[in-house]
Formats: C-alpha cells, structure tokens, sequence
C-alpha cells in the first residue's frame, strides 16, 4: 500500500527555521516525483516545488523559488521541505504528493498534512 | 503563472448532472493534455479524480469524468450525490512552472 507520512503540526516564531519531512513508503521511492503543495487558511492549492529522489532533479514554482528548499533522502525514503527564516505568512497547510506523469504533474497518493503555524 | 480559472461554486440536486470548468491558456491547458482533477473534503487532504484529462484512478467512480477543449478543461458529475459536496480542484503541466492549479470549485449538493 503506497502511504506518505508527514511529520506533525508545528507551531514556530517568526525568523526561526523549520524542516518538514514526508516519507514514502510501498513503492520504490527513487522512481516517482515527490511535490509540496501550500494551503493557506480559507485558501486553495498552490503548487511549491518537486523533487525527484532518483537524482535529487528539484524544481520551483518562481512564487517559491529562493523562499523554501527542497530535498529528499532516498536512504530512509523521506522528502524534506524547509525554511531558513519563517515569516507570519508562511502559516498554512503543507501537503506532500507523490508524482507520477509529465515530469510528476499528478499527485496520484497523499500525505494527511502538515498545519505550520508562524506567531510571535 | 496565473492561476487556472473555476467558478467559485456550483450547485446541484442528488441526481443531477454538473460540470465544472477550468479555463486556462495555450501555455498549459489548451498545449498539453496534462489536466488533473482533485476532490477535497473539509479537514480532509486533496483526493485525484481525474488525469491525463480523462483517466480515472482505480477506485474513483465513473460518475466523474473528464474533457478538455482548446484552453478550457471539464469535470463533469453525474448522479450527484450527498458525498460529492466538496472543493473541487484543476492542475494543469505547463513548462514554465511545471504545475499550476486552478483557484478551486465549491461544489454544493441541494
């Protein structure tokens, strides 16, 4: 059974770091894109960035570009999304997708979520 | 990127049939047939209905369907019923951006 797991709710003040992590499991990690998608309150879907474990290829949505990094460790099949310097707006939904298609377009299993809440 | 545009609702009676547009460019919607379509219950991660356009998942119902014609993409329900009532959301490949999606359908079940 193909499951992505995210890591738990985070409650952050403004300018520290953050690492979030979604692992993979019942399929070969390596062969399928790994996305993030951000859900602000209220809000819709906006597509971040994808990874492809197999070769670490990393692409950005230029909304995101230079904002978050992307990364994936293939040993214990977990894809990371991460932040130098939180800001109060980067409070949201964080979900992970796994890829498949036209380089990963469709996001064919999900993970439940991760809530990020940014406050002083 | 823009985003692709939805009406921000629709509405139906069980039974019925409804679709859902999402409009886009030549840029992604109308040059590629990479159109995907998610189902989002509240509290509740994004579910795919449709891909490639037309292809279902295994597991989705033939109920949902899709179609796509010049720059404008479709997701039409037929025999709506009770648990359709959720948002509903279009992505689309675009080389740019890689993918872009559509601002979201809140589907109503009188």
């Amino acid at each position: 059974e193909v499951q992505l797991v995210q890591s738990g709710a985070e409650v952050k003040k403004p300018g520290e770091s953050l690492k979030i992590s979604c692992k993979g499991s019942g399929y070969r990690f390596t062969s399928y894109w790994i996305g993030w998608v951000r859900q602000m309150p209220g809000k819709g879907l906006e597509w971040m960035g994808i990874i492809y474990p197999g070769d670490s290829a990393t692409r950005y949505s230029p909304s995101f570009q230079g904002q978050v990094t992307i990364s994936a460790d293939k040993s214990i099949t977990t894809a990371y999304l991460q932040w130098s310097s939180l800001k109060a707006s980067d409070t949201a939904m964080y979900y992970c997708a796994r890829g498949r298609g036209r380089d990963g377009y469709v996001g064919d299993y999900w993970g439940q979520g991760i809530l990020v809440t940014v406050s002083s | 990127q823009s985003a692709l545009t939805q009406p921000a609702s629709v509405s139906g009676s069980p039974g019925q049939s409804i679709t859902i547009s999402c409009t886009g460019t030549s840029s992604d919607v109308g040059d590629y047939n990479y159109v995907s379509w998610y189902q989002q219950h509240p509290g509740k991660a994004p579910k795919l209905m449709i891909y490639d356009v037309t292809s279902r998942p295994s597991g989705v119902s033939n109920r949902f369907s899709g179609s796509k014609s010049g720059n404008t993409a479709s997701l039409t329900i037929s025999g709506l019923q009770a648990e359709d009532e959720a948002d509903y959301y279009c992505s689309s490949y675009t080389s740019s951006t890689n993918v872009v999606f559509g601002g979201g359908t809140k589907l109503t079940v009188l």
